[in-house]
């Protein structure tokens, strides 16, 4: 079964400063991975994805994740971290064995301080 | 495109009442998927219809909780004889049927409080 582990709950950095949250996958089948952003009473927003090909993904908002197989790592990153930046994010990987169903990370929350 | 929806958007309900949540999903996406998030939790995979068909059940929480989607468009997640330990988020999502890399839009969840 596929599971996902992110690491640190909650991640502070200066407004300008690198963002990095970190994602770990397990999978019994080549994963399709994804990166989504939630805010406070909103519904998921999707960030980015990788499904095949290219291992760098780049998103919205200046989001960028690199699949590593050798890892089983999907880190999140940013160069310079925003204000509107601060929300919980979400790793997930796709389930084949619930049909497209994801299967998420419990979060990261991201936090930026000026 | 008016995106996924879902009403109502927050219920607040007796504990062992009936609650229903409903939602209609973009238009012409034949895949709709039910999760839970509580506090401080990712989403939880629920259950979810291709058309009107429930293509995967076993893990909705309890027999207390039942989803239909009748003529494959809008579907509702009904709740009975709820408990204070349902109270969270409860989001609705879907995805047409070629979607690249199975990617699937939410909705804005609806908020249960059971009191």
């Amino acid at each position: 079964a596929q599971s996902v582990t992110q690491l640190g709950s909650h991640v502070s950095v200066s407004e300008g400063a690198l963002v990095l949250l970190r994602c770990n996958y397990s999978s019994s089948v080549p994963p399709y991975l994804f990166w989504y952003v939630q805010y406070p009473n909103q519904g998921l927003q999707l960030l980015l994805k990788y499904t095949t090909g290219a291992t760098l993904v780049k998103g919205i908002n200046g989001f960028e994740a690199e699949f590593k197989k050798s890892e089983t790592s999907f880190h999140l990153t940013k160069p310079s971290a925003h204000m509107s930046d601060a929300a919980e994010y979400f790793c997930a990987v796709s389930d084949p064995q619930a049909g497209t169903a994801l299967i998420f990370g419990k979060g990261t929350t991201l936090s930026v301080s000026s | 495109d008016t995106g996924v929806s879902q009403n109502p958007r927050h219920k607040i309900t007796k504990r062992g009442q009936n609650v229903t949540f409903r939602c209609d999903p973009i238009s012409e996406h034949n895949r709709l998927y039910w999760y839970r998030q509580t506090l401080g939790q990712g989403p939880e995979f629920l259950t979810y219809f291709q058309n009107e068909a429930q293509l995967e059940k076993s893990r909705l929480l309890s027999d207390r909780f039942s989803a239909e989607r009748p003529k494959g468009s809008f579907s509702t997640l009904e709740i009975q004889r709820t408990e204070q330990g349902d109270s969270a988020m409860y989001l609705c999502a879907s995805s047409p049927r070629r979607s690249s890399g199975n990617t699937i839009y939410f909705g804005e969840g609806s908020w249960l409080t059971v009191v």
